[in-house]
C-alpha cells in the first residue's frame, strides 16, 4: 500500500518570504503522479502543482515549485514571495498511473499561516 | 461551467437515519470519486466509479453505498447513519483520457454531522 507522510502539522511564514513544505511517500511502483492541493478556509480543494514521476525536471507554477527527489521518495513544495492568500491547509497526494481511475492517497496536511 | 457541485452543503442526522448525497459534474468526466475528510487526516477514498453503471470500493467503503445511473451524477448513500460517519464529504471527478495527468476536480464538500 502507498503512504504519504507530511511531518509538519503547522508552519508559519511572513509575507513575501519563502517557505518549504515537506512530503515523503512510500511506494514500490515506478509510474505515478504526485500533487500538492491547497485547501483554504472555504474548504475547496484546489490543485496547486503536479509532478509526473517519469519527468526529472521539477514542476513550477508561478510562485510554486517542487523539489522532486525520486530516489529519496521526497516531494517538497516551495512557495516563494508568500502572500496572505496562501494561508491554507496544504495536502500532498499520490496516485499510481494504472490507466484507469486515479485513486489519490493523501497526507495528513500542513497548515500554513502567512503573517504580515 | 459549474464544475463539480454537491448537494446539500450541510446536514445533521440522527443515528440510524438515512440520507443521500448528490454529486454532479458538467465536464463530461468519466471518473468520479467520493472521499471523506476527518480532523487531522487527509482525504480518504470511499468509493469511485469509472463510468456510468459501474462502481468500486475505495479505502473506507463500509457503511456507504453508491450509484452512478447517469454519467454526470454520483450518489453517496448512508443507509443507517452512525456518529463515526460525522465528516466532511468531497466528491471529485476526472478525465479518463490517457496522457492527461489524472487531475481530479473537487466539489465544495458536504459537512455531515450524525448525532
Amino acid at each position: 500500500a502507498q503512504t504519504v507522510t507530511q511531518s509538519q502539522p503547522e508552519m508559519s511564514v511572513q509575507e513575501a518570504e519563502t517557505v518549504t513544505l515537506s512530503c515523503t511517500y512510500d511506494t514500490s511502483e515506478n509510474n505515478y503522479y504526485l500533487f500538492w492541493y491547497k485547501q483554504p478556509p472555504s474548504r475547496q480543494m484546489i490543485l496547486v502543482i503536479r509532478q509526473e514521476a517519469y519527468k526529472q525536471q521539477n514542476a513550477t507554477e508561478n510562485r510554486f515549485s517542487v523539489n522532486f527527489q525520486k530516489a529519496a521518495k521526497s516531494f517538497s513544495l516551495k512557495i516563494s514571495d508568500s502572500q496572505l492568500g496562501d494561508t491554507a491547509m496544504y495536502f500532498c497526494a499520490f496516485t499510481i498511473n494504472t490507466g484507469t481511475a486515479s485513486k489519490l492517497t493523501f497526507g495528513t496536511g500542513t497548515r500554513l499561516q502567512v503573517t504580515l | 461551467n459549474a464544475g463539480v457541485t454537491q448537494t446539500p452543503k450541510f446536514r445533521v442526522l440522527k443515528t440510524g437515519q438515512s440520507m443521500t448525497l448528490l454529486c454532479a459534474q458538467d465536464m463530461n468526466h468519466e471518473y468520479m470519486y467520493w472521499y471523506r475528510q476527518d480532523p487531522g487526516m487527509g482525504l480518504r477514498l470511499i468509493h469511485y466509479s469509472v463510468g456510468e453503471g459501474t462502481t468500486a470500493k475505495g479505502e473506507v467503503p463500509d457503511g456507504y453505498n453508491v450509484s452512478r445511473l447517469k454519467k454526470q451524477n454520483f450518489l453517496l448513500g448512508l443507509e443507517s447513519a452512525a456518529p463515526s460517519q460525522t465528516s466532511v464529504y468531497f466528491c471529485a471527478s476526472s478525465y479518463a483520457t490517457s496522457g492527461v495527468t489524472n487531475e481530479q476536480f473537487f466539489g465544495p464538500g458536504t459537512r455531515l454531522t450524525v448525532l
